[in-house]
């Protein structure tokens, strides 16, 4: 089962918005409804944004948001702050043999 | 407040056993499913599996003739066995609550795999 792909690198000045791709296949991403996004700062373990597609945990700021088209997974980041400059998993399920895979991660820069 | 803690060996010799223990706190491991990812230094995150409190497991295909995850309800930990190891399982290795998503998560340990 492969890494599911997203862009190596986005980058927005603050206060603008910057969006993630997460793109799979109809055996992963476009097959189930179980999408989760997840920050990671340099040291540290990461931090669920997102779970099942679009769903915020408490705490997380309305700023993130999530979304699915097709094979095409997405994280939202509106209104950049500084403290938003983090890599950025998906992750997705991928059916009862392979279960769980991430994608290749994205490094958000604010500029 | 859920906090969760790995502890093992940070080195560990090609070929032999790489043991991880997650001890958890503030939460019932009697309960909800309880996870090992891992993370190569530099690389991305790769799920390894899951416990569910009744003991059934799932593993990632990739890894699922090297590992074992198992409960010890009586201590609130959940241990993670990976057999052997080559230089390739070099990597921080976190514990995490949940099946499908992680909310929760230990700091990491790194354990290299090295002579």
């Amino acid at each position: 089962q492969s890494a599911l792909t997203q862009p190596r690198s986005v980058s927005g000045s603050p206060g603008q918005s910057v969006t993630i791709s997460c793109t799979g296949t109809s055996s992963d991403v476009g097959g189930y409804n179980y999408v989760s996004w997840y920050q990671q700062h340099p040291g540290k373990a990461p931090k669920l944004m997102i779970y099942d597609v679009s769903n915020r945990p408490s705490g997380v700021p309305d700023r993130f948001s999530g979304s699915k088209s097709g094979n095409t997974a997405s994280l939202t980041i509106s209104g950049l702050q500084a403290e938003d400059e983090a890599d950025y998993y998906c992750c997705s399920y991928a059916g009862s043999y392979t279960s769980y895979v991430f994608g290749t991660g994205t490094k958000v820069t604010v500029l | 407040q859920v906090q969760l803690q790995e502890s093992g060996p940070g080195l560990v010799k090609p070929s032999e056993t790489l043991s991880l223990t997650c001890t958890v706190s503030g939460d019932s491991i009697s309960s909800y499913y309880w996870s090992w990812i891992r993370q190569p230094p530099g690389k991305g995150l790769e799920w390894i599996g899951y416990i569910y409190y009744s003991g059934s497991t799932n593993y990632n295909p990739s890894l699922k003739s090297r590992v074992t995850i198992s409960l010890d309800t009586s201590r609130n930990q959940f241990s993670l066995k990976l057999n052997s190891v080559a230089a390739a399982d070099t990597a921080v290795y976190y514990c995490a609550k949940g099946g499908g998503w992680w909310n929760y998560w230990g700091q990491g340990t790194l354990v290299t795999v090295s002579s």
